[in-house]
């Protein structure tokens, strides 16, 4: 079993549409969960952070986090064509406290 | 500007050579992270550092060496053990290293990246 694991797409949505990216991981004793956005070429940006259960917002982002499920989520509204990246989960703490990527989900906003 | 600095953006390779790829950062981070990172895949730990002179190998740590002897600086040398370096390599650095409460503040900020090629 992966560590981090996440569909590797591609998710294609239309322009404008609800954007759901998902991730699970196999560590309980991880504590930080991050989203980063990563475009052709380019080293990852952090999009997003979490650490407590529930819902965290930041204008179109939405990352929901239940770690009993061992699950964290990314969701973005109104998606737009420059949305159109490689989203990728990562998951801090537990024994290790290394950082872990998952592989990646590969989102394409259709105009 | 605070940030994370990798150099050089290119490197070549020839067979049987080994090279180090350099990255510093200015963010008084405690730990820092090397990635591999092949066409159309995700992020692969090499080796993880979090305090000066101690670090840890990742999950593909084979044919690769690091050292940590300033709080600043990351060096990672591909070595010629490692017999397919072609990749993205990717330097990292966060808070939050060996028992850093809370858990807050502790998002990884990247370089810009190390493309190797082997000749």
């Amino acid at each position: 079993q992966k560590e981090v694991e996440q569909n590797s797409g591609p998710l294609s949505v239309p322009e404008g549409a609800i954007a759901s990216l998902n991730c699970t991981y196999s560590d309980r004793g991880s504590q930080s969960f991050f989203w980063y956005r990563q475009y052709s070429g380019k080293s990852p940006e952090l999009i997003m952070f979490i650490y407590s259960n529930g819902d965290k917002e930041d204008g179109r982002f939405t990352a929901q986090l239940n770690k009993a499920s061992q699950y964290v989520s990314l969701l973005i509204r109104d998606s737009q064509p420059s949305d159109s990246a490689t989203y990728l989960c990562a998951v801090k703490g537990g024994a290790t406290n290394k950082l872990i990527f998952g592989t990646g989900t590969l989102l394409a906003v259709q105009p | 500007d605070g940030g994370i600095t990798q150099s050089p953006k290119y490197l070549f390779r020839k067979e049987g050579q080994n090279v180090t790829l350099s990255c510093e950062q200015n963010l008084n981070h405690d730990a820092m992270y090397w990635y591999r990172q092949d066409p159309g895949q995700g992020l692969r730990l090499i080796y993880y550092s979090q305090i000066v002179n101690d670090f840890q190998k990742g999950d593909i740590a084979e044919g690769y060496s690091v050292s940590r002897e300033k709080k600043e600086s990351f060096p990672l040398t591909v070595t010629s053990a490692q017999k397919n370096p072609t990749a993205f390599y990717l330097c990292a650095s966060s808070m939050g290293g060996a028992g850093y409460q809370p858990v807050m503040n502790t998002e990884a900020f990247f370089g810009q990246g190390t493309r190797l090629t082997v000749v």
